[in-house]
């Protein structure tokens, strides 16, 4: 069975410093892994995805994600964090093949202080 | 634009009742999912379907019903058996070449 922790329910940032949201991930064969963003009220947004390739990979609004398959992780960054990236972010794993129904985390909520 | 739209965004149901929340979309996706999503629970699955007429159930089915009549819409009812329909719904949609998952921008349901 697949799965994906968030270790940390809530990570506070200042305006302008660096930010990494955690995520490790258990799923039999290769992972197709994937970072969204949700808004209050709000659908979840797609911002990046490891499919193969680089293990850095670079999303939308300036967020990127590593991929380390011996630690089996895949944490979100952003160089320089802005108080609108404040949000609810999840990670979600699926296999590379089989059912097409990927697991999610729990949600980190990420709060940039001005 | 292509999306998926999802309506009502706010419903308020009363004990006993059916609701049907509808998700529609035009993105040519064949596979279509509902989510409910709770405080600090993350997405939990509720039923998925992958083609037409053909629909499976998730790990929280109990309580609720879909159909899958045409390749856009993927309508969920939430029967008077769902002890705590409280909750944000989510609708997502996926297709043969992408790998991630579209969502619609979700129903709030409430119980009063």
């Amino acid at each position: 069975a697949q799965s994906v922790a968030q270790p940390e329910d809530q990570v506070n940032v200042a305006e302008g410093n660096p930010l990494t949201v955690k995520c490790t991930y258990s799923v039999s064969g290769n992972p197709y892994l994937f970072w969204y963003v949700q808004y209050p009220n709000r659908g979840l947004q797609f911002l990046l995805k490891y499919i193969t390739g680089d293990n850095l990979v670079k999303g939308s609004y300036g967020f990127e994600a590593e991929f380390n398959k011996s630690q089996t992780s895949f944490h979100l960054k952003k160089p320089s964090a802005l108080v609108s990236d404040s949000a609810l972010y999840f990670c979600a794993v699926r296999p590379e093949g089989g059912s097409y129904i990927p697991t999610f985390g729990r949600g980190t909520s990420l709060i940039v202080h001005p | 634009d292509g999306g998926i739209t999802q309506s009502p965004k706010y419903l308020f149901r009363k004990e006993g009742q059916n609701v049907t929340l509808s998700c529609e979309q035009n993105l040519n996706h064949d596979a279509m999912y509902w989510y409910r999503q709770d405080p600090g629970q993350g997405l939990r699955l509720i039923y998925y379907s992958q083609i037409v007429n053909d629909f499976q159930k998730g790990d929280i089915a109990e309580g609720y019903s879909v159909s899958r009549e045409k390749k856009e819409s993927f309508p969920l009812t939430v029967t008077s058996a769902q002890k705590n329909p409280t909750a944000f719904y989510l609708c997502a949609s996926l297709g043969r070449t992408t790998y991630g998952y579209t969502f619609g921008s979700g129903t709030r349901l409430t119980v009063v």
